[in-house]
């Protein structure tokens, strides 16, 4: 079926420097794709999401690129700060999956100082 | 700031057993889901909920599942006959509205830790 999926599932970065977390995703009928973060013990958090007819996004400190060519998804990270260190999950929502979130696998981003 | 409330925070069950699994979204919310997320795996789908019928599931919530709105304010999960491999950790979210007018972001809560021996 369709899936959404990542690219790395661990990504180690130094304090200040910028990430890059990738996703890949098959449905092409998505409306919506979002990033979430998870903490460890907590549930997800919305960080950003962009639509479909979109290519680029900017948020506080994060970007979100939508390249539906190759129907790829990237969340960038300015200035990482230990805070970030989490797992991030791309997701996709669209009408014909009646607005349920799609999860792709996770990255688990840490964060060294 | 409103958030979406779970209780309990951890569940330890026998296998054969039903379970209820509490929530609590966001008062002025309209939709509300239940999702999982196996130890290590992705967060997965399992049922949507609006004007207090489903508006839909995934394979994985069977006739074994079921949801309910008691009330104006709960929102819960029922499984009937807990198996090993519903071990699991349950996050409930809501959102105000479905996408009419742009993305509504779902509002996750904390989760509950479902631990079938």
């Amino acid at each position: 079926g369709e899936s959404v999926g990542l690219h790395l599932p661990t990504l180690s970065v130094q304090e200040g420097d910028n990430s890059i977390i990738n996703c890949a995703y098959s449905n092409s009928a998505s409306d919506y794709f979002i990033w979430y973060k998870q903490e460890s013990g907590k549930g997800p958090q919305f960080i950003i999401d962009i639509r479909s007819n979109m290519d680029k996004r900017q948020g506080q400190r994060v970007t979100v690129l939508l390249n539906k060519t190759v129907k790829h998804l990237s969340l960038q990270i300015a200035a990482t700060q230990p805070g970030d260190s989490a797992v991030y999950f791309c997701a996709e929502n669209g009408r014909n999956s009646g607005y349920a979130l799609n999860f792709g696998k996770g990255t688990s981003l840490l964060v060294t100082p | 700031e409103p958030e979406v409330t779970q209780t309990p925070s951890h569940q330890v069950t026998q296998m054969g057993q039903e379970v209820i699994l509490r929530c609590v979204p966001i008062s002025n919310h309209l939709y509300f889901y239940w999702y999982r997320q196996i130890l290590g795996q992705k967060v997965e789908f399992l049922v949507s909920f609006y004007n207090n019928e489903i508006s839909e599931k995934s394979e994985i919530f069977d006739d074994q599942f079921s949801v309910e709105r008691p009330d104006g304010s709960n929102f819960t999960l029922k499984i009937r006959s807990t198996k090993l491999e519903d071990s699991a950790m349950y996050f409930c979210a809501s959102t105000y509205l479905e996408g009419a007018a742009g993305f509504d972001e779902q509002f996750f809560g904390p989760g509950t830790r479902l631990t079938v021996l």
